[in-house]
């Protein structure tokens, strides 16, 4: 048990879909995060949430599209993907909004764009 | 140069080795640091701080220099359970919201 849950754990869509990433972290934690991992890159910031109100977009495509209602959840809105967005896609959280003190990550969702 | 640099490996070590790896930051003004573990299709985890006057747990040290700008991990008496990927984590100045990940140094441990 991490306290961040993602569903699903694998995901496969076509580039019409639209689908729904689910985070939801039960730290009490103020900031949320989305995180994209591709194959033998480094971890790159999608967005940041801190208290509901997004804080960061770090140049991230239009076809993913966040949402946070509340502290606790958190959701990323996927629509005409391509294949190169194929990834893990981790939620994380952590204590204190701004910066990552110490991160929590949810097991991830696997997504694969056919 | 790039935020966070680490060497991609993989390390390939017998069990009971020592190895230690090195990550590099560009952003002298940079808060804070972390070591983070990530097993093969698994999310990563926080290992350890990284404290400026050097800090121990266990077989794992990390140290800091701020001079040289770089952190290490030290890891005595591998075991096989220690194959993974590590992750060097740099925070940013306070002010910025983009903790910056390096892109991991993957550990072999044989027996």
């Amino acid at each position: 048990e991490t306290g961040v849950t993602q569903t699903p754990r694998h995901l496969v869509m076509g580039m019409t879909n639209k689908k729904s990433l689910k985070c939801e972290q039960h730290l009490g934690h103020n900031a949320m995060y989305w995180y994209k991992q591709s194959a033998k890159k480094p971890l790159e910031l999608m967005f940041v949430y801190s208290l509901e109100e997004r804080v960061e977009n770090n140049s991230v495509p239009s076809r993913f599209s966040p949402e946070c209602p509340n502290s606790s959840h958190l959701f990323l809105h996927l629509h005409t993907l391509q294949p190169e967005d194929s990834a893990l896609y981790l939620c994380a959280s952590s204590p204190k909004p701004g910066q990552i003190t110490e991160a929590f990550f949810g097991q991830g969702t696997r997504l694969t764009v056919v | 140069r790039k935020e966070v640099e680490q060497d991609p490996g993989p390390f390939n070590v017998p069990e009971g080795a020592t190895v230690a790896f090195n990550c590099t930051y560009s952003n002298s003004a940079s808060q804070s640091f972390f070591w983070y573990r990530q097993d093969c299709r698994k999310e990563p985890k926080l290992l350890m701080s990284v404290y400026s006057s050097g800090n121990e747990d266990g077989r794992f040290t990390a140290q800091l220099n701020r001079a040289s700008q770089y952190i290490s991990l030290l890891i005595r008496d591998s075991k096989l359970s220690d194959s993974a990927t590590y992750l060097c984590v740099v925070n940013p100045p306070a002010g910025s919201y983009i903790p910056t990940f390096g892109r991991g140094t993957s550990l072999i441990v044989h027996p």
